[in-house]
């Protein structure tokens, strides 16, 4: 079946550095994928998606900027914190699709990220 | 943009009881409905989905129930037991853009 791979599973960094997350599709190409936060006891707020070769979208209230998502290839996207806070700490999952037709969303293991 | 909403938002039930989480959507394009368990810091786990072309759809102990008129959809689980205690989540989504939009959890507690 379909299998997401997300590395690396926890992360700890200093305020103000940055931090790259990857999402992995790894036995089917996908076309979108979609990249969720979850803070503590709260449900997956979906941040942006992603669509290979093009831009990301994102939702209300998320700064482009400061979440930059990389979607080079059908089986890659990236998450990229930038200028990381404390209030950034949150656990982050990514999930993906295979096709437009496919219900079917695969979520990867998520990234607990430790802003310190 | 799609809203879910998700009631109750904690549930206890003695082991052996139903339990009943309801959902309501308001993108009447939404035709995607699947259901999450999610543990403590690991990711969610596809419990049962339905889509708009069926009303119900049942897998042993799991039931979802769809209402397409009211935009409502609705877990049950029979004979609850220990080892279904979680979160769970209830999701709708659109076939074309497919964001995947979450209800806000009910925190489910089976007592033995």
């Amino acid at each position: 079946g379909a299998v997401v791979s997300q590395h690396p599973s926890r992360v700890i960094c200093k305020s103000g550095t940055s931090v790259k997350i990857e999402c992995r599709s790894l036995d089917f190409q996908a076309t979108t994928m979609f990249w969720y936060r979850q803070f503590p006891k709260q449900s997956l707020m979906l941040m942006a998606t992603s669509n290979e070769g093009s831009k990301a979208t994102y939702e209300q209230g998320v700064e482009k900027d400061k979440f930059l998502i990389n979607h080079a290839s059908l089986t890659l996207s990236t998450l990229t914190v930038t200028s990381a806070h404390p209030e950034d700490s949150s656990f982050y999952i990514c999930s993906a699709r295979k096709d437009s037709l496919n219900y079917g969303y695969t979520f990867g293991s998520g990234t607990r990220l430790t802003v310190v | 943009g799609e809203n879910v909403e998700q009631h109750p938002s904690t549930l206890s039930v003695q082991e052996g009881d139903s339990a009943v989480i309801k959902c309501t959507y308001s993108d009447s394009a939404s035709n995607y409905f699947p259901w999450y368990k999610q543990e403590l810091g690991k990711r969610p786990q596809l419990i049962i989905d339905i889509r708009s072309n069926v009303g119900e759809k049942k897998d042993q102990r799991i039931a979802v129930t769809l209402n397409k008129t009211a935009k409502h959809f609705s877990l049950h689980i029979t004979e609850t037991q220990p080892e279904d205690s979680a979160v769970y989540f209830c999701a709708a989504s659109t076939g074309s853009q497919g964001n995947l939009i979450f209800g806000k959890g009910t925190k489910l507690s089976v007592k033995p």
